[in-house]
């Protein structure tokens, strides 16, 4: 079975400072991705990540920047947390192809204080 | 711009009887279409998919339907049960690009 895996499950941050996210999968996935949930806005990506070293913003990508050094980690940074970034975040993996499906972690629900 | 709708947020369904969930879309060039179920503290994770080439498809209890000329995606639970209580999101996608998910809708089933 896939598994993703997220580093922190509850965090707690104050405004303005850095927070790292960290994601990592067993399966060796090419992609992956960053997705921030809302509710009543449903899931919208942040960045992705096609291979090693390369990104690609989402929808949403301001006040993010992400890190792919290690084909099996995505990192999720907030360089300098704001109250707006409270959320639940979500990393998910796939394989390439058109029938890949993505496989989420458990999810890491942030409040910034 | 929202290519793919969920417009009920929320739904409730006797235990049992037949759930249905809804999603449209915009975008004639998606081609694969994903429903992804959702707990509260959990990950999404994947219930079932269909081509644009098919217009059903089936897997146990779940079976999704697709109408292209609509634009339309419906989901069916039978018999639903108090564990498909969550939140389901439809997904969409054109080729290898990235999916674009729905708002979600929370499915409560009722004993």
């Amino acid at each position: 079975d896939v598994k993703v895996t997220q580093s922190s499950r509850y965090l707690v941050k104050r405004t303005g400072e850095k927070v790292f996210l960290e994601c990592v999968q067993d399966m060796d996935h090419e992609n992956m991705f960053w997705y921030r949930q809302d509710p009543g806005l449903g899931l919208r990506l942040i960045y992705f990540s096609y291979d090693v070293k390369m990104k690609e913003k989402g929808d949403i990508p301001e006040g993010y920047s992400v890190s792919r050094e290690k084909k099996e980690r995505f990192s999720l940074i907030l360089e300098s947390a704001s109250t707006n970034q409270t959320s639940m975040y979500l990393c998910a993996s796939s394989l390439g192809g058109q029938l890949k499906r993505e496989y989420f972690g458990p999810g890491t629900r942030l409040l910034v204080l | 711009d929202q290519q793919v709708k969920q417009n009920s947020p929320s739904l409730s369904v006797q235990e049992g009887r037949i759930s249905i969930l809804n999603c449209d879309y915009t975008n004639s060039m998606f081609d694969y279409f994903l429903w992804y179920k959702k707990y509260p503290a959990e990950g999404p994770t994947f219930l079932i998919s269909i081509s644009s080439i098919k217009d059903k498809n089936e897997d146990g209890r779940f079976t999704v339907f697709l109408n292209k000329s609509a634009k339309h995606l419906s989901l069916h639970i039978v018999p639903s049960q108090p564990g498909d209580s969550a939140v389901y999101f439809c997904a969409a996608r054109f080729g290898n690009e990235k999916l674009t998910f729905g708002t979600g809708t929370r499915l409560t089933i009722i004993p």
